[in-house]
């Protein structure tokens, strides 16, 4: 099987401008899980998203907002960016949600504001 | 709530070594625990997990991890580092009562094994 993708692997984005990472899961799992990794601030849940609906949110600002589509391929975005959006965006894809099931993460999104 | 500390920010070893890296979690249930690899530009790769019953757990690449409840420690180890294995550990928890798949991470630990 192919593994999770994400595309773009590189963002250079300007203060203020919006963004919009991509993520598609491993074949047959409908689960997609978002993180922020950070020097600083290390590896932060985002939110998931299971079956098109948001199952989980971590404590980020409502600037950043995600979805899912019908063939569980995930959509991140980010608006009016920041200067310490700065980060890897890595997904994350499970069969299922909940219990003891892992995650496959994807490469990353390596998103850089100036 | 749930948390997670990897105590040490870099662990040093020599080649054929054993290596351990050390993970100590806090749950308000019973944990789900895993261990994830990140090599430079690239994602995580899942090593091992535990879930209930045997607390050694064996896992890829010749890692494996003791659960301790009493502790509430899930050390990984391996008997004989390889230099292949410097890399990004980071240990993850969930709360077996927590409904999703949201993983709480440790700051994780740079592994360096030395030739």
């Amino acid at each position: 099987k192919a593994g999770v993708t994400q595309t773009p692997r590189y963002l250079i984005k300007t203060r203020g401008q919006q963004v919009t990472l991509s993520c598609s899961p491993i074949s047959g799992h409908r689960s997609v899980s978002w993180y922020q990794q950070t020097p600083g601030q290390g590896l932060q849940f985002l939110f998931e998203y299971f079956s098109e609906t948001q199952r989980n949110k971590g404590n980020f600002p409502g600037r950043f907002s995600g979805r899912q589509f019908s063939n569980s391929r995930s959509e991140m975005n980010v608006s009016t960016l920041e200067l310490g959006d700065s980060a890897l965006y890595l997904c994350a894809s499970s069969s299922f949600s909940g219990g003891a099931n892992e995650q496959y993460f994807g490469p990353g999104t390596r998103l850089t504001v100036t | 709530a749930q948390s997670v500390a990897q105590p040490e920010d870099q662990v040093n070893v020599a080649e054929g070594n054993p290596l351990t890296v050390k993970c100590t979690y806090s749950v308000s249930g019973n944990p789900y625990l895993f261990w994830y690899v990140q090599y430079p530009n690239r994602g995580l790769q899942f090593l091992l997990k535990y879930i209930t019953g045997d607390n050694l757990v064996k896992g890829s690449y010749g890692f494996e991890a003791e659960f301790n409840k009493s502790q509430t420690s899930f050390h990984l180890k391996k008997p004989s580092a390889l230099v292949s294995d410097s890399a990004l550990y980071f240990c993850a928890v969930r709360d077996m009562k927590a409904a999703g798949n949201k993983l709480t991470f440790g700051g994780g630990t740079r592994v360096l094994v030395k030739p």
